[in-house]
C-alpha cells in the first residue's frame, strides 16, 4: 500500500466550478500535512498547510480527518490559472516529506 | 532570497554512463533533500542531509546512487553507471524550519 494515495485524475472542469481532491495516508504517526502545487516542467511549491480544525486560504480550503486518516482540498471559483497537479504531502520524522503521486487539474474555459 | 540552485539544468546521456548534478542550497538551510521524480508520480525521497551528515538515505540505491555534502553546503548527487529506468527529473530542497521547504528548478535526466 502506497504511503499516500491520490487520485490521479485528470480532473477537467469548467471555469468557475468547484472541485475537490481526496487524498489518504497509512501511517497514523505522521505528523503534519500540506498541498504542493505542481505546474507543468516546474518544481513543487507548497499551497498550504492542512490542519485538523480545518483552514482557508482565499478560494481554496483544506480539512484534515485524523481518525480516517484523510486529507482533501477544496477549491472554489475556479481559474484557469488554478490548472496543475495538487501533491498530497505527509510530514514523517525528522522533515521527511512524503508526496502522492499527484492529481492533475484542468480548468476549461 | 536566493532559491535553490540546481545544474545542469537537462543532461541526456547513454545506459551505464556516469552522471553528476550539482545543488546549492538557500543560504543557512541546514537540511538538504534529493528527492527523484519519475513522469506521472510524485517526488520520491533519495537522500536528506542534516548540515554534512545523512539522516535519511533508506531509499537510495546505494549500488548506483551517492550523494555528498562536504562543509554542509553545496551537494552533488551522482549515479554511476545510469540505467534507462533512472530518466526522471532529480530535484534538490533545503529547509531551515520545520514547514520551510523550498524546492531547485531540478534537473531533467534522459538515459537512452
Amino acid at each position: 500500500r502506497k504511503e499516500v494515495e491520490q487520485d490521479p485524475g485528470p480532473f477537467n472542469v469548467p471555469e468557475g466550478a468547484t472541485v475537490a481532491f481526496n487524498c489518504t495516508y497509512s501511517n497514523s504517526a505522521s505528523q503534519s500535512f500540506f498541498w504542493y502545487r505542481q505546474d507543468c516542467r516546474k518544481e513543487p511549491k507548497l499551497l498550504m498547510s492542512v490542519y485538523s480544525s480545518g483552514n482557508e486560504d482565499g478560494r481554496f480550503t483544506a480539512q484534515l480527518n485524523r481518525a480516517s486518516q484523510y486529507i482533501s482540498l477544496l477549491i472554489r471559483d475556479s481559474k484557469l490559472s488554478d490548472s496543475a497537479t495538487y501533491l498530497c504531502v505527509v510530514k514523517q520524522g525528522a522533515q521527511k516529506l512524503v508526496f502522492g503521486q499527484g492529481t492533475r487539474l484542468t480548468i476549461n474555459p | 532570497e536566493a532559491g535553490v540552485a540546481q545544474s545542469p539544468r537537462y543532461k541526456i546521456i547513454e545506459k551505464r554512463q556516469s552522471v553528476a548534478f550539482w545543488c546549492n542550497p538557500i543560504s543557512g538551510h541546514a537540511t538538504l533533500y534529493w528527492y527523484q521524480q519519475i513522469l506521472g508520480q510524485g517526488p520520491k525521497l533519495l537522500i536528506q542531509f542534516q548540515n554534512n551528515g545523512v539522516v535519511d538515505d533508506s531509499q537510495l540505491p546505494k549500488d548506483r546512487f551517492s550523494a555528498e555534502r562536504l562543509k554542509g553546503v553545496d551537494s552533488t548527487l551522482k549515479i554511476q553507471p545510469a540505467k534507462l529506468e533512472d530518466s526522471a527529473v532529480y530535484l534538490c530542497a533545503s529547509s531551515r524550519t520545520e514547514e520551510g521547504y523550498t524546492f531547485g528548478s531540478g534537473t531533467r535526466l534522459t538515459v537512452v
